[in-house]
């Protein structure tokens, strides 16, 4: 069983619209969650990150966590063609991530269309 | 310079060269990382240093060599690589080794082992 899924895409919006990214994790002890985004050939930037259950707002950016179900996802609102890149989902501490052992996801495409 | 730097940022080698990989942070961070990302593959941790000392290792074969003489910088000595050894390694570092503590990546090194 992989440690955090995401599904690898792609996936395409249209500009404007809601972009929605999904993660499950395995780890129940995890405490912090995060997502980077990551233009092809270029190096992971941070953008959120959650550590407690709810909502998290950044401007266009929103990051929800659901504990009970292992759950953590990114909204993008008013999708740009600029947010067109791959989002990595990273989990932190827990039993596989202990201290800051950061454990990755294969990271979502996700392409946003004129 | 800001964030986090490497050099070289591409890197064509033979399986019989000894070559490194050097880091930067230029953020005050006190913990410094290696990754691994392979195509299709979710990123790797490699090596994981705080304060100059090494604390995790993460299965790497020997071939690959990290030495950490500051908290500042941080190298990644190679030898006798495989060709699958060929990817994009990344460093990072955050200040500290908390679950909480943010990484922030540098733009990576991209290995090409012939």
């Amino acid at each position: 069983q992989k440690e955090v899924e995401q599904n690898s895409g792609p996936l395409s919006v249209p500009e404007g619209a809601i972009a929605s990214l999904n993660c499950t994790y395995s780890d129940r002890g995890s405490q912090s969650f995060f997502w980077y985004r990551q233009y092809s050939g270029k190096s992971p930037e941070l953008i959120m990150f959650i550590y407690s259950n709810g909502d998290k707002e950044d401007g266009r950016f929103t990051a929800q966590l659901n504990k009970a179900s292992q759950y953590v996802s990114l909204l993008i609102r008013d999708s740009q063609p600029s947010d067109s890149a791959t989002y990595l989902c990273a989990v932190n501490g827990g039993l596989t991530g202990g201290g800051n052992k950061l454990t990755f996801g294969t990271g979502t495409q996700l392409k946003v269309e004129l | 310079e800001t964030g986090v730097t490497q050099t070289p940022r591409h890197l064509v080698m033979g399986m019989t060269n000894k070559k490194s990989l050097k880091c930067e942070q230029h953020l005050g961070h006190n913990a410094m990382y290696w990754y691994k990302q392979s195509a299709k593959k979710p990123l790797e941790l490699m090596f994981v240093y705080s304060l100059e000392e090494r604390v995790e290792n993460n299965s790497v074969p020997s071939r690959f060599s990290p030495e950490c003489p500051n908290s500042s910088h941080l190298f990644l000595h190679l030898h006798t690589l495989q060709p699958e050894d060929s990817a994009l390694y990344l460093c990072a570092s955050s200040q500290g080794l908390r679950a909480h503590n943010e990484q922030f990546f540098g733009p990576g090194t991209r290995l090409t082992v012939l």
